[in-house]
This record gives C-alpha cells, sequence and structure tokens, in this order.
C-alpha cells in the first residue's frame, strides 16, 4: 500500500529536549515536504526537498533542520524546542501530480 | 511572496445542496491543488489544476490562471463532505517546490 508513515504520531516534550519526527514514503517520491498546521493558519511549509541531499527552506524554517540521506526518509529534527512549536506536523511526499500526506503528528512543547 | 486567499472561510450546508469554494493567489502559478482534510485530520488530495478544468464523480475544478483564481465546485454535498478544503500553490517566480496554502474553507453539511 502506498504511504507515507510519521512517527511519532504525539509527543508531549520540555523545551530544549532535542527530538526528531521520522517520515518515511514507499513510493520512490523524489520529492518530500514537511508543514505545521497552527488553528486558522492553515498549512505552513517548514523544509522540502526536492531529491536526495537537496533540501530548501520553506516559509517557516527556523528552529527546524532536516536531512535527506536517502529518497524514502526525511527526518524533522527540532534542536532545541521552545513552546511556539507546539503544533500538528505533517509530512507529505510527491510523485507527479499527486502528494501523498502522513497522518500527522500532534507536538506539544512544555 | 505569493498571498494566497480563500473564500469563505465557512460555510455551513444542508446535505443536498451545491458549494463553490473560492482560491484568489497574487502571483502566476505553475502548481495548484485542491485538497480536503477531514474531521479526523487526514489530507487529501483532490486535484491537480494549474489551468483549465477536472471533474471527478461530485466535485469539479476550473482555474482562470490569466485572472489569477481557482473555483472548486461540490454537487450535492454529503456529509461525508464537511471539512477543510485548502488550495495550494507554487509561484512560476518562487524555487521550484516552495508551497503556500491559503486558510482553508471549512465546510460543514447537514443531515
Amino acid at each position: 500500500e502506498a504511504q507515507v508513515t510519521q512517527n511519532p504520531r504525539y509527543l508531549i516534550t520540555v523545551t530544549g529536549k532535542k527530538l526528531t519526527v521520522t517520515c518515511s514514503q514507499n513510493m520512490n517520491h523524489e520529492y518530500m515536504s514537511w508543514y505545521r498546521q497552527d488553528p486558522g493558519l492553515g498549512l505552513r511549509q517548514i523544509y522540502y526537498s526536492m531529491n536526495v541531499e537537496v533540501t530548501d527552506k520553506g516559509d517557516v524554517p527556523e528552529g527546524y533542520k532536516v536531512s535527506r540521506k536517502e529518497k524514502r526518509n526525511f527526518p524533522l529534527i527540532l534542536e532545541s524546542p521552545s513552546p511556539n512549536q507546539t503544533s500538528l506536523y505533517f509530512c507529505a511526499s510527491r510523485g507527479g501530480t499527486q502528494q501523498f500526506f502522513g497522518p500527522g503528528t500532534r507536538l506539544t512543547v512544555l | 511572496g505569493i498571498q494566497v486567499e480563500q473564500s469563505p472561510p465557512d460555510l455551513i450546508l444542508q446535505e443536498g445542496a451545491n458549494s463553490t469554494l473560492r482560491c484568489n493567489f497574487s502571483d502566476s502559478v505553475n502548481n495548484l491543488q485542491w485538497f480536503h482534510q477531514n474531521p479526523w485530520g487526514q489530507l487529501i488530495n483532490l486535484f491537480y489544476i494549474p489551468s483549465g478544468t477536472k471533474q471527478n464523480g461530485r466535485l469539479s475544478a476550473t482555474t482562470v490562471a490569466t485572472e489569477r483564481y481557482s473555483l472548486l465546485y461540490i454537487s450535492s454535498s454529503q456529509t461525508t463532505d464537511s471539512g477543510v478544503y485548502f488550495c495550494a500553490v507554487e509561484s512560476v517566480r518562487g524555487r521550484a517546490g516552495k508551497s503556500t496554502f491559503g486558510d482553508g474553507t471549512t465546510l460543514t453539511v447537514k443531515p
């Protein structure tokens, strides 16, 4: 089954404790992207990757890092999370014209 | 960067009614997509439509690229159509892959 998986689905953490949200796709897509969704603000792009070893900033990259060492994985790293990074995070991959989203990760930073 | 405005922000319909959702964008685009987020949070791709018209069952979409807007039509709405509808664009002047979403239209279909 074609899918994008994210882990964990829910995470509560404390300020400053480094964390990684994993994202994996099994469709051999070159394009992958991370978004955050906050109430009333729609989805905002954090980082995206057009291919392995190629990443670029979206509209809200501050406080986040990504890496794309292999095509299927695109982890999102928060080196020092802060409460303003409390949000719902979506990973997506795109092949051709169709974009597939993961189920989302709800992150709470206390 | 490119601006994306969706209207109306909220829409409440009776089951069986038709609706039109609008997406205006401030620059030329080479990618425009419509998505549906269901009440459980799942995001589903509806249309890839940087120009022209497409139909898929009760849903259809039209993008008039020269006038910088796109419309999503939902006919004979059902309760399962409820959720938030987003359009997302990539500007021809922006970096390839950089995507901007509108704030969405929240649709509630009542039985």
